[in-house]
């Protein structure tokens, strides 16, 4: 099963601030929380990994509460080619058995025009 | 280019076919992990190799047959499949971290079995 919750679709406009959600009541305390990015026909991309407050890259920010049970992936100023599936995990193989591999439904974004 | 490679890109078969599918990672990674994503589904983890040692055989029918020659090399070894084994079919490799550990992800096969 997978070890994370994200809604199922987003929509939004083009030039937009995108913030996906995903819950992770079960987080161990050696997880770091993983975000991928999959376009169709293609193998998922890492996009960014935390483990507390704030983490930034050139594509996105990752926020996470203190008490780690959730965490925020932000798209600033999306474009039409950010519409993809977008995938929570924690902990990975080691830090969650199998469970950490479970990719779950993730969060399929649309951007539209 | 994320440094898993994936042979052939495409593959048609028939279900009394053999054939075998390749993976190879140029990022020196401890683990390698076979998925399969059929047309609008999750990705399903299949196999996970932990320094070339399987450790997860996510109950895969046995016309699946995985081998791990080395810590860079992946093989998916196809025998009798049916016509809803087609999909698309990804490795990825990792660097097996206590929690922190991200996979990478090659482009994948995608498998028609007629």
């Amino acid at each position: 099963l997978a070890k994370t919750t994200q809604p199922i679709s987003m929509d939004s406009y083009e030039g937009q601030e995108v913030n996906i959600t995903c819950s992770h009541n079960n987080i161990a305390t050696n997880d770091y929380i993983t975000w991928y990015q999959q376009f169709p026909s293609q193998g998922p991309r890492f996009i960014i990994q935390g483990y507390k407050t704030k983490v930034t890259n050139e594509v996105a920010s990752l926020f996470i509460p203190a008490d780690r049970k959730s965490s925020t992936l932000s798209l600033p100023r999306v474009s039409l080619s950010d519409t993809a599936v977008y995938y929570c995990l924690v902990g990975g193989y080691s830090g969650g058995g199998a469970d950490g591999l479970t990719f779950g439904k993730g969060t399929h974004l649309i951007i539209q025009p | 280019e994320t440094g898993v490679t994936q042979t052939p890109r495409h593959l048609v078969m028939g279900m009394t076919n053999k054939k075998s599918l390749k993976c190879e990672q140029h990022l020196g990674h401890n683990a390698m992990y076979w998925y399969k994503q059929s047309a609008k589904k999750p990705l399903e983890l299949m196999f996970v190799y932990n320094f070339k040692e399987q450790t997860e055989n996510n109950s895969v029918p046995s016309r699946f047959s995985p081998e791990c020659p080395n810590s860079s090399h992946l093989f998916l070894h196809l025998h009798t499949l049916q016509p809803e084994d087609s999909a698309l079919y990804l490795c990825a490799s990792s660097q097996v971290l206590a929690g922190e550990e991200t996979q990478y992800f090659g482009p994948g096969t995608r498998l028609l079995v007629l």
